[in-house]
């Protein structure tokens, strides 16, 4: 297996562009997850996924972001327009649906928003 | 809300020396509580997990953790540590359903 595939590992934009992250889950895993880590405040859920609806979208900071699942092996997360306090690690996990809530996670996306 | 503390922030540690890390959590009902571990520039990975039975937990690479119920806490443990063991720690609670909340993490340094 794969694992969950994440694209791009790193994105340097400026600020105001959209920024565009992706995630693959593991294929027959029904949750997804994204996240954010930084130093100050460590690793933050943002929103997560259930056969592709989003059930909890609390952790999301504000309506710059936004993300979607279209289908079972794609999700975006999407920010628009960037700003330099979105610099973090962006990290998708996906958990499969046997009543086991452990994450595989994605090897992140490094966002540089200058 | 339910919360995660890790209360040492940072550890330095010379190999051989034991690891103890805490890990306490604020939530009255049923848990399932995990040991995670990123190594420098790569994402976390599962370490450990108690769902329920035994709370001696015995993960990969000679990490084990104990679950004290009564003290809320899941403290992690390594009686000898290796340089291949600096990484960042966090713990995490599930308390139902699939939304898990982590600790800040514990940033361990072993020197070699």
């Amino acid at each position: 297996d794969a694992g969950v595939i994440q694209s791009p590992r790193h994105e340097v934009t400026e600020m105001g562009q959209e920024v565009t992250l992706r995630c693959k889950p593991i294929s027959g895993h029904d949750y997804l997850f994204w996240y954010r880590q930084t130093m100050m405040r460590g690793l933050e859920l943002l929103i997560y996924f259930n056969n592709n609806v989003p059930i909890d979208d609390s952790g999301m900071p504000e309506d710059r972001f936004s993300a979607k699942m279209p289908n079972a092996s794609f999700s975006t997360l999407k920010i628009q327009p960037s700003e330099p306090r979105d610099s973090a690690v962006y990290f998708c996990a996906s958990s499969p649906d046997r009543g086991l809530p452990e994450q595989y996670f994605g090897p992140g996306t490094r966002l540089t928003v200058t | 809300a339910q919360s995660v503390s890790q209360h040492n922030h940072h550890v330095i540690l010379s190999e051989a020396a034991s690891l103890e890390l805490g890990c306490n959590y604020s939530y009255g009902g049923t848990v399932n509580l995990f040991w995670y571990v990123q190594y420098p520039g790569q994402h976390l990975q599962l370490l450990l997990k108690y769902f329920s039975g035994d709370p001696l937990v015995k993960g990969i690479k000679g990490f084990e953790a104990e679950f004290i119920k009564s003290k809320f806490s899941f403290n992690l443990r390594k009686p000898s540590v290796q340089w291949s063991d600096t990484a960042e720690y966090f713990c995490a609670v599930n308390t139902g359903g699939f939304k898990t909340i982590f600790g800040a993490g514990t940033r361990l340094f072993v020197k070699a």
